[in-house]
């Protein structure tokens, strides 16, 4: 069975303290990872795709890297403009998309 | 440029009753996607459309149809609504490439009494 595993649930850090989120996933036919940003009362917006393990790819704090098995958002310095729910998706063979339940970040001045 | 668009925002239904949303993408994507958000349990998919005129179940369709009689539109009806069904719906679309990423609407919060 196709599964999408997020860790953790929930992170707090404070303004400044870098760390990484984590999606595991067990699919077949892997045709990207996707990760998207999600603010309270919104859509999930997109922020990256990746293609295939070892591809990495960075947008301001944001770095996403991708290996056979697992993903990871990696956050440097972070402001508290970046406190949201942060999701990953895997779309295998077909045009399902199947999404891990999210990390929810909170980033404290 | 609007996106996705969905209407309304917000709907109080009582048990039993009917209704539908509504989905609007000014993209020109021929994929489109409904989604219910509950917590704890991720974005799960009710039913989506590879083009006009077609549709396909997801992994959640029951109590649900649709319908895509315009390809920048795509409706999700609830024909007797039950408790079960209150959630967050959002809509999502995509072009047809292998690796394009999907573009979410900021939902509808629907709550069954």
């Amino acid at each position: 069975e196709d599964q999408v595993t997020q860790s953790p649930e929930a992170l707090r850090l404070q303004e400044g303290e870098s760390s990484s989120l984590n999606c595991s996933y067990t699919v077949s036919g892997l045709r990207g990872l996707f990760w998207y940003r999600q603010d309270p009362g919104k859509g999930p917006e997109f922020l990256f795709t990746l293609y295939s393990a070892g591809e990495e790819k960075e947008k301001e704090r944001l770095k996403a890297t991708l290996t056979k098995k697992e993903s990871f958002l990696h956050i440097t310095a972070p402001k508290p403009e970046d406190s949201a729910t942060y999701l990953c998706a895997v779309r295998v063979t077909g045009n399902q998309f199947y999404f891990g339940t999210g990390t929810s970040l909170t980033v404290i001045p | 440029n609007a996106g996705v668009t969905q209407t309304p925002k917000f709907r109080v239904l009582k048990t039993g009753q009917s209704m539908t949303l509504l989905c609007a993408q000014d993209m020109n994507h021929e994929y489109m996607y409904w989604y219910r958000q509950d917590p704890g349990m991720g974005l799960r998919l009710i039913h989506y459309s590879v083009g006009e005129g077609t549709t396909a179940k997801g992994e959640v369709p029951d109590g649900y149809n649709v319908s895509r009689l315009k390809k920048q539109n795509f409706l999700l009806g609830l024909e007797s609504a039950a408790p079960s069904q209150t959630s967050v719906y959002f809509c999502a679309s995509r072009q047809t490439q292998t690796y394009q990423p999907q573009h979410f609407g900021d939902g509808t919060r629907l709550s069954i009494l």
